[in-house]
């Protein structure tokens, strides 16, 4: 059973440019979390999707945006890239209608130049 | 609000002693708890969650957490650690009404000393 995975492993932007960061979540699982965790930090929390839509948003300003496929599979897009935006983008994935416990994916390492 | 403070942000330990590392959270709603280790480099493993029932909650690879209301804090303890359990440790609580945001402390990193 695979768990949930993340793609690109690592990526390198230059500032002001866009991003997408994807995600397929473990098998079973409808709702995708995705995390900000800048280096030394604990995870943030950017947003929460379920059945297509956003759930719950976390404190990351409207450049941070995403998606959510019929799939369950899930995108993260970051525009206008700054240099504070560098750092571990983590997805998480929870059973069929949510539940208290996330699995989390292996991150996506981004680092703006 | 919620929130999560990791009193320890190093905690250096030497091979086969136990070790302790502290958790507490703050909550206005029921919580559930968790702790996930992170290697260098990978993502985060679950290591045990509390969601109700005993206080004292058993986890993988030999760890286990108490839950204590009254002094709102989730210690993780180990009896006997292994150089392998050299990580970055987070503690995180969730239970915010309609949603299932997690929020994390900032980690402590435990070094295991030969």
């Amino acid at each position: 059973d695979a768990g949930v995975t993340q793609s690109p492993t690592h990526l390198i932007k230059t500032r002001g440019q866009q991003v997408t960061l994807r995600c397929s979540p473990k098998s079973g699982h409808d709702t995708v979390s995705w995390y900000q965790q800048a280096l030394g930090q604990g995870p943030q929390f950017i947003f929460q999707y379920y059945e297509e839509e956003e759930r719950q948003r976390g404190n990351f300003p409207d450049r941070f945006s995403g998606h959510q496929f019929p799939n369950y599979s899930s995108e993260l897009n970051v525009n206008a890239l700054l240099l504070g935006d560098s750092a571990l983008y983590l997805c998480a994935s929870s059973p069929v209608g949510g539940g208290y416990e996330q699995y989390f994916g292996p991150g996506t390492r981004l680092t703006v130049t | 609000a919620q929130s999560v403070t990791q009193l320890d942000s190093q905690v250096p330990v030497f091979e086969e002693a136990p070790v302790e590392l502290r958790c507490n959270y703050s909550s206005s709603v029921s919580v559930y708890l968790f702790w996930y280790v992170q290697y260098p480099n990978q993502g985060l493993q679950l290591l045990l969650k509390y969601l109700s029932g005993s206080t004292l909650v058993k986890g993988i690879n030999g760890f286990e957490a108490e839950f204590n209301k009254s002094q709102t804090s989730f210690h993780l303890r180990k009896p006997s650690v292994h150089i392998s359990d050299t990580a970055e440790y987070f503690c995180a609580v969730s239970g915010s009404p309609g949603g299932n945001q997690f929020y994390f402390g900032t980690g402590t990193s435990l070094t295991v000393i030969p």
